[in-house]
């Protein structure tokens, strides 16, 4: 099916450990976004890419970078986890000038960081 | 700076009931877009409405409707005889500027969402 795939859905890291969360999409779509969930603060932008070979940080950057590999593939990085990082993260995306559906989401992936 | 309020952060129901998510927002920009999306306990999002901001007129889709206000900046949602499967978390988001002159990527801005449960 057609959407945003993200890997891995579950992670355990200790604190300093590194790991990238992946994402990909098969919609053709031009902008990509990384965005955690966390209790009663909705969700918040981490990282975007408007298009391909563009990324800027959005409203919580800090302690994370990103890669916009292709049009399609769109990574998050945790270079040292910390226990502040225990989030859900979800990738998404979406057609600028068509926003019917607003964004697609992935399924999200839960991190926790001990 | 756009900010999206959901101040209702949890409400308990009877199935059969009707129910209404409050959603306030602010913005300077006179042309925006305003979402509502479902997150059940599976976790993922699940798109449900748009609306811009040019068009206030109310929507229904089956057991669902929404009420855009601009003069209060609200949009609404009412679930009327709410079942079982209801039950979810709601956002309302929020995306400022004309998209297709907007370099930033179409940025959403979610509220903190509402918890909704339906008792049987």
């Amino acid at each position: 099916n057609a959407g945003v795939t993200q890997t891995p859905k579950f992670q355990v890291l200790k604190t300093g450990q590194s790991m990238t969360l992946q994402c990909a999409q098969d919609m053709n779509h031009n902008s990509m976004y990384w965005y955690r969930q966390d209790p009663g603060m909705g969700l918040r932008l981490i990282y975007y890419s408007a298009s391909e070979g563009t990324t800027d940080k959005g409203e919580v950057p800090n302690g994370y970078n990103v890669s916009r590999l292709n049009k399609r593939e769109f990574s998050l990085r945790l270079e040292s986890a910390a226990p502040s990082q225990t989030s859900v993260y979800f990738c998404a995306s979406s057609e600028r000038q068509a926003l019917r559906m607003g964004y697609t989401f992935g399924s999200g992936t839960r991190l926790t960081v001990v | 700076a756009q900010k999206v309020t959901q101040a209702q952060t949890e409400i308990s129901v009877v199935e059969k009931e009707d129910v209404t998510l409050d959603c306030v927002y602010e913005t300077r920009d006179t042309t925006y877009y305003l979402f509502w999306y479902k997150q059940p306990p599976s976790g993922e999002l699940v798109f449900l409405i748009r609306r811009n901001s040019f068009d206030e007129q109310n929507e229904i889709s089956g057991r669902y409707s929404w009420n855009f206000q601009k003069s209060t900046s609200s949009f609404n949602f009412t679930i009327t005889a709410s079942q079982v499967v209801d039950s979810a978390v709601y956002f309302c988001a929020l995306i400022v500027g004309i998209p297709w002159y907007n370099n930033a990527g179409n940025m959403l801005t979610f509220g903190g969402g509402t918890r909704l449960m339906v008792k049987p």
